[in-house]
């Protein structure tokens, strides 16, 4: 069964810094990666996606994640945060994009002054 | 181009009551998903349309929930009787075919508390 862990329940981070956040899956075969943000009050919205191919990819906002097969990661990642950043972030793994995701548990992100 | 829209946002019962949520996937989505997002924790499928014919809704619990997507469109997600364990936020999310590089798109949701 496919699994997702996303270690760090909250992240603190000065606006202005650089952010990381960590996923690990546990799939069988080829996985399809998602990076979702969701707001308070707001549904989620799509950051960017793995399904092959170059290992880095480049989402909206100024994100990206690296899909490192050894190591079962598909960390997220953003040089600069902003303000507007802060928000809750989920990974998930599917078998194939429209079909069933599988959530990990959420990073809530706050961003300091 | 509009989004999924979900009505009510909120919705507040108590317990052993029924509540209905509805769902109007984006214009021409055939695939249309209900998720459960308890609080601390992701979004769970609860159940997946592929026009008005039902995919996946092994995590469904049947003996109370039920879902219909008449006529491959709106949809609605039924609970009766409900428990306090189903509070949560119900998300619906569609996606244009279900293939392998479609994207699932999210509404807002609907905020069930019960008490």
């Amino acid at each position: 069964a496919q699994s997702v862990t996303q270690p760090d329940i909250h992240i603190t981070v000065s606006e202005g810094a650089s952010l990381e956040l960590r996923c690990n899956y546990s799939y069988g075969a080829t996985p399809y990666l998602f990076w979702y943000v969701q707001s308070p009050g707001q549904g989620l919205q799509l950051l960017l996606k793995y399904f092959s191919g170059d290992t880095l990819v480049q989402g909206i906002k100024g994100f990206e994640a690296e899909f490192k097969r050894s190591q079962s990661s598909f960390n997220l990642r953003k040089p600069s945060v902003h303000w507007s950043d802060a928000a809750e972030y989920f990974c998930a793994v599917g078998k194939a994009a429209g079909n069933k995701l599988t959530f990990g548990g959420g990073t809530r992100v706050l961003v300091k002054p | 181009e509009a989004g999924v829209a979900q009505s009510p946002r909120y919705k507040i019962i108590e317990k052993r009551q029924s509540v209905a949520f509805w769902c109007n996937p984006i214009s021409g989505h055939a695939t249309l998903y209900w998720y459960q997002q308890i609080l601390g924790q992701g979004p769970k499928l609860l159940i997946q349309f592929q026009n008005n014919g039902v995919v996946d809704d092994s995590q469904l619990p049947k003996d109370r929930f039920s879902a219909e997507r008449l006529k491959g469109v709106d949809s609605t997600l039924k609970i009766q009787p409900a428990k306090l364990e189903d509070s949560a936020v119900y998300l619906c999310a569609s996606s244009a075919a279900g293939g392998r590089t479609d994207t699932q798109y999210f509404g807002p949701g609907t905020r069930l508390t019960v008490l």
